[in-house]
């Protein structure tokens, strides 16, 4: 099964500051779609951004980016002018093309924005 | 609003019941996935259903079962319910294609006293 890795589990920036949340993840597969979601407080589950992986070209959305980089199975989040509502939980997940359509889901990255 | 409502919100029940999470998925989805997050924890996959067929197990106890029914909907039942099953239940649904995200419901918030 494909494993999804969020290295860090808590991390923390200054407002108005930039900020890289780390994922990595382990497949065989060539058909695949990457996804980062948001978990506020509030426990609703957001998605934030999506990477498909025959795309060279980084996903971008507003103040959210992502560094995909194929060949060393890595998908990190940038977050630019981190705002006070960017704090939550950050997951990254894994939707394989294969294996039934699954999605796996990394472990979760906690981020504290400080005013 | 995702377009997948689970019911109840929240739920309060004793050691050794028996509940049942209830979820809807989004108009046209035929796939839908539950989770369960413990306090500050991931999301563990649970199961998984497609047009009423389980597709695949993750790590579910034998004390929880799921459906899906002809009408999409999906429910899980927890049973035998022990303190530490005390957790937030995610559902989530999705088109099949590949690039289609996830849609998660609002969660069961399931307090087993």
């Amino acid at each position: 099964a494909q494993t999804v890795t969020q290295s860090q589990p808590e991390m923390s920036v200054q407002e108005a500051e930039t900020v890289t949340l780390s994922c990595t993840y382990d497949t065989s597969e060539s058909d695949y779609y990457l996804f980062w979601y948001k978990q506020p407080p509030s426990r609703q589950m957001i998605l934030v951004i999506r990477q498909e992986a025959y795309k060279q070209q980084n996903a971008t959305e507003n103040r959210f980016s992502v560094n995909f980089q194929k060949a060393a199975k890595s998908f990190s989040l940038k977050i630019s002018d981190s705002q006070l509502g960017d704090a939550a939980m950050y997951f990254c997940a894994y939707r394989s093309g294969n294996t039934g359509n699954q999605f796996y889901f990394g472990t979760g990255t906690s981020l504290t924005v400080i005013p | 609003d995702s377009g997948v409502t689970q019911t109840p919100k929240h739920l309060i029940t004793a050691t050794g019941q028996r509940v049942t999470l209830r979820c809807s998925p989004r108009s046209g989805d035929l796939s839908v996935y539950w989770y369960q997050q413990s306090l500050d924890q991931g999301l563990q996959f649970l199961i998984h259903y497609y047009n009423g067929e389980e597709r695949a197990k993750g790590n579910i106890l034998e004390r929880f079962s799921a459906q899906q029914f002809p009408d999409l909907h999906s429910e899980l039942n927890l049973s035998s319910l022990e303190l530490g099953d005390s957790a937030l239940y995610f559902c989530a649904s999705s088109g099949l294609q590949v690039n289609t995200e996830a849609f998660f419901g609002q969660g069961t918030r399931l307090t087993v006293v």
